[in-house]
């Protein structure tokens, strides 16, 4: 099974900074690594699909990157809603798993 | 739009069972696989499984395999969740998502959730 460790766990931030997550991944995924934004009580939402394509609709301060076994998310001047818990999953086999997430708090 | 709407919150007793659904609306039924998640509280995502709308056909985690059944109802656009002789490991919020693709195994548009609680 293909195992992704997120890091960092918590990441504090202030509004307007440029964050980046990483998820690295125990084997090569190629490019299937997608990444996902909760906020508090609420379902996910997918923000980019594949490690680097944006989902229609997300705001183009989100940005992602890698392949292989290492991939970033990175949000560039965050806003207050960014303040969230973030996802990677991969897509490379169909027994999908998430990293464990990454909180990003003020 | 695309929505997917979930039964309300369930309580059960450890050893019963609990059955979910997911209806489904604003796009072409059949043209997209249904995935379920589950969150337990506090922590991360964990994919149980997914059906083929169009087969009917289902793709179980490991751990859930021989537990959970998923299937479909096409005139209804519904899909439904049974997981069986449930534990308190098992209290979590489960959500229906839908594939991005046909299949490409990402989630576009998710359910509201539904809280599973097991407590005796």
């Amino acid at each position: 099974d293909v195992q992704l460790t997120q890091s960092p766990s918590s990441l504090p931030a202030s509004a307007g900074d440029r964050v980046t997550i990483t998820c690295r991944a125990s084997q090569d995924i190629i490019k299937y690594l997608n990444w996902y934004r909760q906020k508090p009580g609420k379902a996910p939402e997918l923000l980019i699909y594949e490690a680097d394509t944006v989902q229609s609709g997300v705001p183009s301060r989100f940005s992602g990157g890698g392949s292989g076994t290492d991939f970033t998310l990175t949000i560039t001047g965050l806003q207050v809603e960014d303040f969230a818990t973030y996802y990677c999953q991969q897509s490379y086999n169909t027994l999908l798993s998430f990293g464990g997430g990454t909180k990003v708090v003020i | 739009q695309v929505q997917l709407v979930q039964s309300g919150a369930e309580v059960k007793k450890p050893g019963a069972s609990v059955t979910i659904s997911c209806k489904a609306s604003g796009y072409t039924f059949t043209e997209h696989y249904i995935h379920w998640l589950r969150q337990a509280p506090g922590q991360g995502l964990e994919w149980v499984g997914m059906i083929n709308i169009i087969e009917g056909s289902t793709t179980y985690a490991r751990i859930f395999q021989g537990r959970v059944t998923m299937s479909r109802d096409t005139p209804t656009n519904t899909v439904y969740m049974e997981l069986r002789s449930l534990t308190f490991d098992d209290t979590a919020v489960y959500y229906c998502a839908r594939d991005w693709g046909r299949p490409m195994y990402f989630f576009d548009h998710w359910g509201q959730g539904t809280l599973v609680t097991a407590s005796s």
